[in-house]
């Protein structure tokens, strides 16, 4: 069984530009999330997909989108960034949401 | 706002120690709730779950739920250096996560 695969692992952008995370679910799982985290904070939840429709949003702006895949991969889209998008990005997956996620590792992302 | 509370610590205990960890929300709607354990520069792992009033036990763990006072807490017994990392308290509803900040554990030798 493979656990939840993220890429890339790290990354640096330039304000104002675009940048796709890109996250691979465990096998069976058909529900993935994603989560931003600054350093000393705990994961701040992003928005949610279950069988390819977003189902569930977190507090934060329309620059932030995702797709979720046949395949239940998913992607993290971010437009014009900024300076505080730095930060850890995890992806997570489940079966059902209820029963609690799995995380990938994690792209780390900076924005100079 | 959805609110998850956590005490940020550090908490310190000896090696052998309880140490007991919790956690307060906002959302009376809430339907399930979690603990995960994050070292240092790695991602979170789920610990325990639990989902009605009470006590769950996994081994060393002990998760406590009151949903009427809207708490939930984590008791680890016989406190090991390895269980040296941050946890974090997430509260879910139908479609949405929340963690709290967490709490820093510090298990001394």
């Amino acid at each position: 069984e493979t656990g939840v695969t993220q890429s890339p692992t790290h990354l640096i952008k330039t304000r104002g530009q675009q940048v796709t995370l890109r996250c691979s679910s465990q096998s069976g799982h058909n529900t993935v999330s994603w989560y931003q985290q600054a350093l000393g904070q705990g994961p701040q939840f992003i928005f949610q997909y279950y069988r390819e429709e977003e189902n569930g949003r977190g507090n934060f702006p329309p620059r932030f989108s995702g797709l979720q895949f046949p395949n239940y991969s998913s992607e993290l889209n971010v437009n014009a960034l900024e300076l505080d998008d730095s930060a850890l990005y995890l992806c997570a997956s489940s079966f059902t949401g209820r029963d609690g996620y799995t995380f990938g590792s994690g792209t780390r992302l900076t924005v100079v | 706002q959805k609110e998850v509370e956590q005490n940020s610590g550090p908490l310190s205990v000896p090696e052998g120690a309880i140490a007991s960890l919790n956690c307060t929300y906002s959302d009376r709607g809430s339907q399930s709730f979690f603990w995960y354990r994050q070292y240092s520069g790695k991602s979170p792992e789920l610990i325990m779950s639990i989902y009605s009033n009470g006590d769950k036990e996994d081994g060393r763990f002990t998760a406590q739920l009151n949903k009427a006072s809207q708490y939930v807490s984590l008791l680890i017994r016989d406190s090991q250096p390895s269980d040296s990392a941050t946890y974090l308290c997430a509260v879910a509803d139908f479609n949405k996560f929340y963690f709290g900040s967490g709490t820093k554990l510090n298990v001394k030798p």
